[in-house]
Parts: C-alpha cells; structure tokens; sequence
C-alpha cells in the first residue's frame, strides 16, 4: 500500500513555465515531508523538506505548499529551467522515524 | 569528499546466483539505509541500520541480507538471485533519524536473467 500518492507521474512544462507536482499522504503520525530530485544515472537528492507547522517553504525558486487538513503538499517549480528536467520524489516520514516513505516520482521535461 | 559510494554501479546475474552490493559512506553517519526503485514505483525501504551491529528490516526485506560491521560499510547480500529482484538498489546514510537529510548513491543496476 503506498502511504504517499504523487501526481501527475509525468510533466511537460515550457521553459520559465511552473511546474507543480502533488502528494497526498493519510498517516497522520507523519511530521515530515522532503522532495528529492533524482536525474538519470544518479540516486535522488534533497532538494526542499517542510514540516507541518508550517504552510509553505520557499527555497530559490522551489517551493513547497502544506494543507494540513487536507493531508497534502506540493511542490511548486517557478520560471522551470530545462536544467530543472528529473525526477521528482516526494516523501513522508515521521521525526522519530527511520523509513522514508516515497511517491512513486513525477517525470518532468522542460522544454526549451 | 566522496559521500555514499556503491560498487558494482551494474550487474547481470543468472537466476539463483548471488553476490553482495557494496556500499560505503565517509560521512561518519550511524543511519544507513537500503532501497530498491522500479520502474514508476518509487523507492522501497530494504534494511537498515541505526549504527554498527545493529539492523533491522524495512518494507521488502525478503530475499536480502544485510550487516553492518563499521560505521562505514553496509553491504546488502542477495542469496539465490530471482528476476523480481531486478531493480535499481541504492544505498543511503543520515546524520540521525525521521527529519534529517538521507544522502544517496548512485545505485547499482541489477539484472536478474
């Protein structure tokens, strides 16, 4: 059973478009949500985490929006660059856990 | 600094062979973590360790061994190799547990025939 669902499971976005990926989660014991970007050949990285007592974290252009009534956060891309073209995981665990539990990825192309 | 390093980055084998995948961090990180990804699936938590001589099983541990002898080392064994476990195996380490950051490999690509 996957305990966090990701959508769209593939994206393509022109160049200086947004880009938005979508997970919901049902776990309520989970207390941390990070997105990893993987790019091919490679393993995922960290790219930007929330926790829930907050409702939006912005990082340079990335940003991540938390609804926590509605159990769902997103990941918002501003101005997509193709350099921005991977993979996109998003993931939930809880603090004083050791499993992070991953959508199932979101492909996103930009293109130029 | 060199992070997570994982050999063999791919490998074919034969079904009921097997063979370990190495995984090694410099990071001095007590969390080490296995996963398997397929193909439109995610990752999938296999073992892990919360430091040396200490591991327990995740999501999909059948099939796999693991130890942790040093801090550095986490090698993951697979007995009697099957096609279901053709898979991307990456291994992670962490600072500490839930909210720190888990930095990957870049995975070993096995190929079960």
């Amino acid at each position: 059973q996957q305990q966090v669902k990701q959508s769209p499971q593939s994206l393509i976005v022109q160049k200086g478009g947004i880009s938005i990926i979508n997970c919901a989660y049902e776990n309520t014991a989970f207390d941390y949500f990070p997105w990893y970007q993987q790019f091919p050949g490679k393993g995922p990285a960290l790219l930007i985490a929330i926790r829930p007592d907050v409702s939006e974290k912005k990082e340079g252009r990335f940003t991540i929006s938390f609804n926590k009534s509605a159990k769902q956060f997103s990941l918002h891309i501003m101005d997509s660059q193709p350099g921005d073209s991977a993979t996109y995981f998003c993931a939930a665990s809880r603090n004083s856990g050791y499993a992070l539990n991953f959508g199932k990825g979101t492909s996103l192309l930009v293109t130029p | 600094n060199a992070g997570v390093t994982q050999t063999p980055k791919f490998r074919i084998l034969k079904i009921g062979q097997s063979m370990t995948l190495q995984c090694t961090q410099d990071m001095n990180h007590n969390y080490m973590y296995w996963y398997r990804q397929d193909p439109g699936m995610g990752l999938k938590l296999i073992y892990y360790s919360v430091g040396a001589g200490i591991t327990d099983k995740g999501e999909v541990p059948n099939g796999y061994n693991v130890s942790r002898s040093t801090t550095e080392d986490f090698p993951l064994r697979l007995e009697l190799a099957a096609p279901s476990q053709t898979s991307v195996y990456f291994c992670a380490s962490s600072y500490g547990q839930g909210s720190q950051p888990q930095h990957f490999g870049d995975g070993t690509r096995l190929s079960i025939l």
